[in-house]
């Protein structure tokens, strides 16, 4: 079953600050972060796994919680270059390399 | 650039007509994936390959087939085109899993 990423669009001012939520319904093992601009490919951020710790770099960091099954991706003083559509990917126990995505948050960086 | 190398770019083919769609992963990488996106239905995963053997395997259909050659690149078939299969396909690579992925840059199926 898809995850569920919350909010579907956002729009911000350069500087601000943005918080995007990735939800399943199934255990999870692990958890891609990719960011999608227009026309090209996926491009990987982070992965989560399950036992693991809050990664980051840069101003994205991402968090993993297990027992409510979600992972948050923070965007800290956002940049024009943030813009495009971040996608999570779950991976269940047992089948960790089946990700299954979101449909996608697509986050808008104004000047 | 990932790394990743996909052909063709496009490809724009009829109604039951079959269409195979190549892949060369990054140097090393052993783990091939192919994912297909559309408007509709977001980044769906297809199919798995780990030197050479499928590994997992999605929501590919049946009129679609996929292997991979010793030389670790792939090649993704798609047979009795539909209106429906008209999707970006996307090929990813990976040294293991789960691993960071590096996106090739697509193959734009259009079918009339």
């Amino acid at each position: 079953q898809q995850p569920v990423q919350s909010p579907q669009a956002v729009i911000l001012r350069e500087g601000e600050d943005a918080v995007i939520n990735c939800s399943s319904s199934k255990a999870l093992y692990s958890v891609h972060w990719y960011r999608q601009k227009h026309g090209e490919a996926p491009v990987f951020l982070m992965i989560l796994l399950k036992g693991g710790e809050q990664k980051g770099h840069d101003k994205i960091s991402a968090s993993f919680n297990e027992k409510k099954q979600q992972s948050s991706l923070y965007l800290t003083a956002s940049q024009l270059s943030y813009s495009g559509t971040y996608f999570c990917g779950t991976g269940v126990s047992g089948s960790a390399r089946q990700l299954t995505f979101g449909s996608g948050t697509q986050l808008t960086v104004l000047p | 650039d990932s790394g990743v190398t996909q052909t063709p770019k496009h490809l724009i083919t009829a109604t039951g007509q079959r269409v195979t769609l190549r892949c060369s992963p990054r140097s090393g990488d052993l783990s091939v994936y192919w994912y297909q996106q559309s408007l509709d239905q977001g980044l769906q995963f297809l199919i798995q390959y780990y030197n050479g053997e499928e590994r997992a395997k999605g929501n590919i259909l049946e009129r679609f087939s996929a292997q991979q050659f010793p030389d670790l690149h792939s090649e993704l078939n798609l047979s009795s085109l539909e209106l429906g299969d008209s999707a970006l396909y996307f090929c990813a690579s990976s040294e293991g899993d789960p691993t960071e992925a590096f996106f090739g840059q697509g193959t734009r199926l259009t079918v009339v």
